[in-house]
């Protein structure tokens, strides 16, 4: 089993709509978990830290499972900026290090 | 604040020919990052730096070294390029296991 695994996708929406991405991971000594954001040829950006209890920024909520390994992204009334690639990232893996997976790209249409 | 800078941003080597990739922080982070992006493969780990004259395998080490002679600086050294090195090479430096700040990227042809 991969050690952080995504949908990749794509997900192809229209404006307004609701979308949920799911991740999971394989090392239960997890400690943290990140979403970052990465747009088309540009660096990954921290799009926001995910907490046991859940935690929402504006239009986007995050969501940990720790009995599941399992972590989620939903981005209500998505907009045509939200379209990126959404990485989920788990510290804990097994260099201690930040694992990235691979990716699930997001395309919202007008 | 300029973050986290990468030199250079694009580059062309031949089979065999070497190269230094720069980057520098100007956040005093302590840990610092190589990673190589390839498609449909995700971000992977090459080395890592947890503080000045110190450097450690990531994922993918071969046929690659680092330094840090300089908390603000890692170098990425490719001493004999190999075409399955072209990739786009990502910098990130972090306070510590945590959140990671990325540099722009360097993308790397090896004919």
């Amino acid at each position: 089993r991969k050690e952080v695994e995504q949908d990749p996708g794509p997900f192809n929406v229209p404006e307004g709509a609701t979308v949920a991405f799911n991740c999971t991971y394989s090392n239960s000594a997890s400690q943290s978990f990140f979403w970052y954001r990465q747009d088309c040829r540009k660096e990954p950006k921290l799009l926001m830290s995910v907490y046991s209890s859940g935690n929402e920024d504006g239009r986007f909520t995050a969501q940990l499972n720790r009995a599941s390994q399992y972590i989620s992204l939903l981005i209500r009334d998505s907009k045509l900026s939200d379209s990126a690639t959404y990485l989920c990232v788990v510290y804990g893996g097994s260099q201690g290090n930040l694992i990235f997976g691979k990716g699930t790209k997001l395309s919202v249409k007008p | 604040n300029a973050g986290v800078t990468q030199t250079p941003k694009f580059r062309v080597l031949k089979t065999g020919q070497s190269m230094t990739l720069l980057c520098a922080q100007d956040m005093n982070h302590e840990y610092m990052y190589w990673y190589r992006q390839d498609p449909g493969m995700g971000l992977r780990l090459i080395h890592y730096s947890v503080g000045e004259g110190t450097t450690a395998k990531g994922e993918v080490p071969d046929g690659y070294n680092v330094s840090r002679l300089k908390k603000q600086n890692f170098l990425l050294g490719l001493e004999s390029a190999a075409p399955s090195q072209t990739s786009v090479y990502f910098c990130a430096s972090s306070y510590a296991f945590n959140e990671q700040f990325f540099g722009p990227g360097t993308r790397l042809t090896v004919l």
